[in-house]
């Protein structure tokens, strides 16, 4: 199984709304990312986690919430988004984490993505 | 900061051309990756490279360290080859990737 998977694949909140992104993975990887990908940019940099803790936070804003439950699962907990926060949510893993904790191990298996629209 | 430059940004091709795409970066790295994403879609790890060539299928990629510099070629281009291929690199100081801005190519039959 070779699969990152990701749920909801659409989702449409209001700014008011509390709602979660979730993303599962069963090949033993320790390492989970969350990234953000506006229409025709390249994927940015939310969350790293490695080993079920958060290992790197890229600034994001706290409307923004990651949880590691357990090592195959990662969410992104969201509340009170921006229309501007409208944009496809990736989920991906790798192997483990580079000694210095800042790079993938290995290649980086992507999730289809979640795209999100915030009204 | 490492600083990934792609070119083409755009191109447009016949089946069964030869595709190339460049990629250079601007401070050594770790690994190289390429990776392709279909319109509206996830991202596809084609390949990871640290030094030398790899092959899977139609798809070749090289990676030169000395020179910062890798191609990504596509053999005998099919119309389900059109999508966007991004390199990206790990390393270099940076976290997680450092992505280019991608190649959109459009394979017309």
């Amino acid at each position: 199984d070779t699969e990152v998977t990701q749920t909801p694949k659409h989702l449409v909140m209001g700014m008011t709304n509390k709602k979660s992104l979730k993303c599962e993975q069963h090949m033993g990887h320790r390492a989970m990312y969350w990234y953000k990908q506006k229409a025709k940019k390249p994927p940015e940099l939310m969350f790293v986690y490695s080993y079920e803790k958060l290992s790197i936070n890229e600034s994001v804003p706290s409307r923004f919430s990651p949880e590691c439950p357990n090592s195959s699962l990662l969410n992104l907990h969201l509340h009170a988004l921006q229309p501007e926060d409208s944009a496809l949510y990736l989920c991906a893993s790798s192997q483990d984490l580079t000694s210095g904790r800042r790079s993938p191990t290995g290649e980086l298996f992507f999730g289809e993505g979640s795209r999100l629209t915030v009204l | 900061k490492n600083e990934v430059e792609q070119s083409p940004q755009n191109l447009t091709a016949q089946e069964g051309e030869f595709i190339t795409i460049n990629c250079s970066y601007s401070v050594g790295i770790s690994a190289l990756h390429w990776l392709q994403q279909h319109p509206g879609g996830g991202i596809v790890s084609l390949f990871m490279l640290s030094s030398g060539k790899k092959k899977h299928g139609r798809l070749i990629a090289t990676i030169n360290i000395q020179e910062k510099h890798s191609s990504l070629h596509i053999t005998a281009s099919h119309p389900r080859d059109s999508a966007v291929y991004i390199c990206a690199v790990s390393g270099g100081g940076a976290d997680g990737l450092t992505f280019g801005k991608g190649t959109h190519l459009i394979i017309q039959p």
